[in-house]
């Protein structure tokens, strides 16, 4: 079946390093991949995403790849900021139709002064 | 953009009764409804999907006769969970899947059971 494995956290950082978060996937074909943000007690936003191979996702300074030779769609930032502070899930979309999305375990980014 | 609201954001209720959750989309048709459950620091695990005017598709272990759903219209979804009891205390979300905005999550609704 299909998986999405993420990095475990949290992740703690200092404001203006660089951001990586793993992502990889197990699932046939070529699945569309999203990256997910969750603030305290809110529901979920997407934050990008990528439909297929070499696809480069990017959105308020974060960039995911589709690597379909690695299975993964890491996210980066390269400088994150105190607001940044969340907990991002990598999700994925399986190729030939159907709408159920398969969640990672989410990884919690806390960004100090 | 495509809105999903979601109510109410918390609510707290005594053991046996029940609870309605409520998922409206704003502005657009959402054909497709999916309630998730997300336990603390945990990931979000499909509870059902439901389609306007057919019957809710359960995951496998989720109690349908616990779980109600009901998918009426285009706009409005909602998830009744009945004789409460605190192990179902829990955040619930629910995301709407449209063919011209995709995925679009509620804001959520902490349950607590006492």
């Amino acid at each position: 079946g299909n998986s999405v494995t993420q990095m475990e956290g949290p992740v703690t950082l200092s404001e203006e390093a660089f951001l990586t978060i793993n992502c990889t996937y197990t699932a046939t074909g070529y699945p569309s991949l999203f990256w997910y943000v969750q603030y305290p007690g809110e529901g979920l936003q997407l934050l990008l995403k990528a439909t297929k191979a070499d696809d480069k996702g990017s959105n308020k300074g974060f960039e995911a790849t589709y690597r379909k030779e690695t299975t993964s769609f890491h996210l980066e930032k390269g400088s994150v900021q105190v607001s940044d502070s969340a907990v991002y899930f990598c999700a994925l979309r399986p190729a030939g139709g159907g709408n159920k999305l398969t969640f990672g375990t989410g990884t919690q980014l806390k960004v100090e002064l | 953009g495509a809105v999903v609201s979601q109510h109410p954001s918390w609510v707290i209720c005594k053991s046996g009764t029940s609870v309605k959750i409520e998922c409206r989309s704003l502005d657009f048709q959402a054909t497709t409804m999916f309630w998730y459950r997300q336990f603390p620091k945990q990931s979000l695990m499909l509870m059902a999907t439901s389609n306007e005017g057919s019957k809710a598709t359960y995951e496998q272990g989720v109690e349908k006769d616990k779980f109600l759903i009901n998918h009426a219209s285009l706009t409005l979804s909602t998830l009744t969970v009945t004789s409460a009891h605190p192990e179902d205390s829990s955040f619930y979300i629910c995301s709407s899947h449209s063919p011209d905005y995709g995925y679009t999550f509620g804001s959520g609704t902490r349950l607590t059971v006492v």
